[in-house]
């Protein structure tokens, strides 16, 4: 089945401290990926996404994701998290179906805490 | 302006009302979508616009009726819901749908609906 997994409900990581949170999919073909990102009682805001050229992707508020065919892997990564970065994030991935359509879904999100 | 606008913020409403969500965006784009979502879950497709036709439909109850005025305009009729409706409901756009799977979504704020 197509989908899109975030094998973790919650990160934490102590401020300063590089954070990951991981993301797999499983599409035929090409997908593109994408990341958001969702703090309490708000929309989702996009953080960044990949649709092809270079694995490693750089969005928002120092962000990057790097994308990984073999391991079928579009991790979100920070090199020094901050306490405002706590928030709600998902992965997720759109590809063509047929000429004109479209599929996508979400992952179930991961709740990313940065402890001061 | 890459802002999404969702009114009202908060809706209280009895079973038996008829309510109506609006959502708007001056983006130009002409995807326009509704989402549910659930307190920390992943947002649900309910239906999606594209060029101020209704292109997929999830299955969702006829108690939800979408409604599509122009190009910068997406309503959601409300009528006889059930308590279990209560949710996060989340408008979002994004450029030409029609065989493009890349271009990101701009999600509103959303609108916290109680089902009483």
């Amino acid at each position: 089945a197509q989908s899109v997994a975030q094998p973790e409900d919650q990160v934490n990581v102590a401020e300063g401290n590089p954070l990951t949170v991981k993301c797999t999919y499983s599409v035929s073909g090409n997908p593109y990926l994408f990341w958001y990102v969702q703090y309490p009682n708000r929309g989702l805001q996009f953080l960044l996404k990949y649709i092809t050229g270079d694995n490693l992707v750089k969005g928002s508020y120092g962000f990057e994701a790097e994308f990984n065919k073999s391991q079928t892997s579009f991790h979100l990564k920070k090199p020094s998290a901050l306490v405002s970065d706590s928030a709600l994030y998902f992965c997720a991935v759109r590809y063509r179906v047929g000429h004109t359509g479209n599929q996508f879904y979400f992952g179930t999100g991961t709740s990313l805490t940065v402890i001061p | 302006d890459t802002e999404v606008t969702q009114t009202p913020k908060h809706l209280v409403m009895g079973m038996t009302n008829k309510k109506s969500l609006k959502c708007e965006q001056h983006m130009g784009h002409r995807a326009m979508y509704w989402y549910k979502q659930k307190a920390k879950k992943p947002p649900e497709l309910m239906f999606v616009y594209s060029y101020e036709k209704l292109s997929i439909n999830e299955s969702v109850p006829s108690r939800f009726s979408p409604e599509c005025p122009n190009s910068s305009l997406l309503n959601l009729h409300l009528h006889a819901l059930q308590p279990e409706d209560s949710a996060l409901y989340l408008c979002a756009s994004s450029q030409d749908l029609r065989g493009q799977a890349h271009y990101e979504q701009y999600f509103g704020p959303g609108t916290r609906l109680t089902v009483t």
